[in-house]
């Protein structure tokens, strides 16, 4: 039973490149949320989709970042034109029912470590 | 503003000691509370579930209590071992996520 995927594990970008995060949910689950955790921060919730729907992306920049999840294929975090300060590690996470409200476990993927040069 | 605090510094404890970890949080009101586990270079890994009408909950060496009143969560470790050691994070809904505390990272000395 595959959990969840994420790739590429390490990614390097130059300042000005567009970065492609890649998540595949566990089996079953259609629920996704993508969070991002700066070094010795917490993990800061970013947008929260399900298949073909973005149901909450309050916290994702307003500009350069965008997510999606198509009805086919993994769910896609895109940033554009990077700076250093997109730094950070990106974690994934699905729930099989809605899990934002809390009451569902959310099953994490081990990140993407972006780094900008 | 809302807040989760949870110990920044480290938990040093001798093997085979109970590790209490705090989870303090202000302005909010969970309905859950989640704890994690997080291993340097992995993904949070889910623990425990606790509901706000559960004053305790328990998994094999583990046991959460949820204090809604002092709006606070303590997470035990009983008889702890070296393979402990790791950072654990608390989270709370709030609206449509999860919003979690920056985390305590325990080392459990053998």
């Amino acid at each position: 039973n595959a959990g969840v995927m994420q790739n590429p594990r390490h990614l390097v970008r130059r300042r000005g490149q567009e970065a492609r995060l890649r998540c595949s949910p566990m089996k079953g689950h259609s629920h996704v949320y993508w969070y991002r955790q700066l070094p010795e921060e917490g993990l800061k919730f970013m947008v929260y989709l399900q298949k073909e729907n973005i149901i909450d992306e309050s916290g994702m920049p307003k500009e350069r970042f965008s997510a999606e999840f198509p009805k086919e294929g993994p769910s896609i975090l895109r940033i554009q034109q990077v700076v250093r300060g997109d730094s950070a590690a990106y974690f994934c996470a699905s729930s099989p029912r809605k899990g934002g409200d809390g009451n569902q476990p959310q099953h994490f993927g081990d990140g993407t470590r972006l780094s900008i040069l | 503003s809302q807040k989760i605090e949870q110990n920044s510094e480290a938990l040093n404890i001798q093997e085979g000691k109970t590790a209490t970890l705090t989870c303090n949080y202000t302005n909010y009101s969970p309905a859950y509370l989640q704890w994690y586990r997080q291993d340097p270079g992995r993904g949070p890994v889910f623990l425990l579930l606790i509901r706000e009408n559960e004053k305790e909950k328990r998994k094999e060496r583990l046991k959460v209590t949820f204090d809604t009143t002092l709006k606070q969560s303590l997470f035990h470790i009983t008889a702890s071992q070296p393979a402990d050691s790791a950072t654990y994070l608390c989270a709370l809904n709030a609206g449509n996520m999860l919003t979690f505390g920056g985390g305590t990272r325990l080392m459990v000395k053998p």
